[in-house]
Formats: C-alpha cells, sequence, structure tokens
C-alpha cells in the first residue's frame, strides 16, 4: 500500500522565480494537507484540501497557492520565491481525522 | 492563534531510563492531541494520538492528557538509543461534519538517548 508521495525531493529555485510541488495522497485518503518547516522548528499549517476545495488556510501570503484534482492528488504553488521559503514542505494527507506525511520536498531558493 | 509550546531541548536521558516530553496547548476547544518522532532530514512519524483525558499506552509509550491544564505528556520507557530524534506535540479540532482542522505543531523537544 502507497503511502504519500511527494515530488520532487530536493528543488533549487532562485529568487523570483515560481515552483510547483506535487502530492500523491495514500489510498483511500481524501483530504490533503501542506506544511512548510524551516530548519529547527515544528511544520507550520499552509492550507487544506477536501473536495477539489481549499478547506482551511493557515497565515501564509497569497503568493501560496494550491489545487486538487478529482484523484485528490494536489499541488502546492509559491510564486515570486523568497529566500526565506527556503524549507522542507510536507503533504499530509488523512481520511477523517488521522494524518500520515510525505517525505517531503526540500526547497532551497538561492 | 492557537499556540503550542514544548521545550526545545536538548533534552539527555540514560539508556535504558525513562524519558518525559511535555507540551502545552493554548486552544482549549483542541480535541485531537498527537506526538510524532522526526528524525534529522525525515518526515515526521507518528507515534502517539490521544483524544480523552487520561493514559493511552502503546508498547513503551505511554501519551497523557489533562485538557483542564491543557497539558500532553509522552513516557517512552526503556530508552534506546534509536528513540534519540526530535519529538512534536501537535493538536487540531474535529469537524462536527468530519475530517479535522489542520494540525498546529509546537517546535518540537530534541531526545538524546545516551548508551
Amino acid at each position: 500500500d502507497a503511502g504519500v508521495t511527494q515530488s520532487p525531493t530536493h528543488l533549487i529555485k532562485t529568487r523570483g522565480q515560481q515552483v510547483t510541488l506535487r502530492c500523491s495522497p495514500k489510498s483511500g485518503h481524501d483530504t490533503v494537507s501542506w506544511y512548510q518547516q524551516a530548519l529547527g522548528q515544528g511544520p507550520q499549517f499552509i492550507f487544506q484540501y477536501y473536495e477539489e476545495e481549499e478547506r482551511q488556510r493557515g497565515n501564509f501570503p497569497d503568493r501560496f497557492s494550491g489545487h486538487q484534482f478529482p484523484n485528490y492528488s494536489s499541488e502546492l504553488n509559491v510564486n515570486a520565491l523568497l529566500l526565506g521559503d527556503s524549507a522542507l514542505y510536507l503533504c499530509a494527507s488523512s481520511f477523517s481525522y488521522g494524518y500520515t506525511f510525505g517525505s517531503g520536498t526540500r526547497l532551497t531558493v538561492v | 492563534q492557537k499556540e503550542v509550546e514544548q521545550n526545545s531541548g536538548p533534552l539527555s536521558v540514560p539508556e535504558g531510563a525513562i524519558a518525559s516530553l511535555n507540551c502545552t496547548y493554548s486552544d482549549r476547544g483542541s480535541q485531537s492531541f498527537f506526538w510524532y518522532r522526526q528524525y534529522s532530514g525525515k518526515s515526521p512519524e507518528l507515534i502517539m494520538s490521544i483524544y480523552s483525558n487520561g493514559d493511552k499506552e502503546d508498547g513503551r509509550f505511554t501519551a497523557q492528557l489533562n485538557k483542564a491544564s491543557q497539558y500532553v505528556s509522552l513516557l517512552i520507557r526503556d530508552s534506546q538509543p534509536s528513540d534519540s530524534a526530535t519529538y512534536l506535540c501537535a493538536v487540531n479540532i474535529l469537524y462536527s461534519g468530519g475530517g479535522a482542522d489542520g494540525l498546529t505543531f509546537g517546535k518540537g523537544t530534541h531526545l538524546i538517548i545516551q548508551p
């Protein structure tokens, strides 16, 4: 049973560029949440998608946007990248209220 | 603004001893409480969840919840070097129609088990 898969695993981008991260949820899971984890910090909630709509959003600017597809997979888009966007981006999927995390995408902005 | 507080450590515990990790949360409406273990460079791994006051045991791990004091703890018995990691406390609220809101995490406690 495949767990949560994220791609790519690592990414290097230049300030001002745009990036798209992808997530495939665990089989049977219909809800996808995204988190940003800076070095030495706990994960910070970005937003959650359910039934192809953003159900809840954390305290992140509009540069962060997302999408959920009919097969429940999801994308996280970040526009106008800043150095401070460098972090581990985690996707978590759930059905009901148990969360499973993917292995993450390490984004470095230079 | 929901907040979860943890002592960042490091917490150093001898092998075979009991490691005690603590967490407090600010939102009295929180209903679900989780402990995740995170090894350096890896993603969080769920080790315990607890939803009602009292203790919940799973192998060497015991989670304790006190909603009146807004306090959650994790005990690790017979600590092993492989338990050395960062332990993240997280809370959230359940939706009445099913599902739950996003997790609010603490910054984590770095645990070191000394052989």
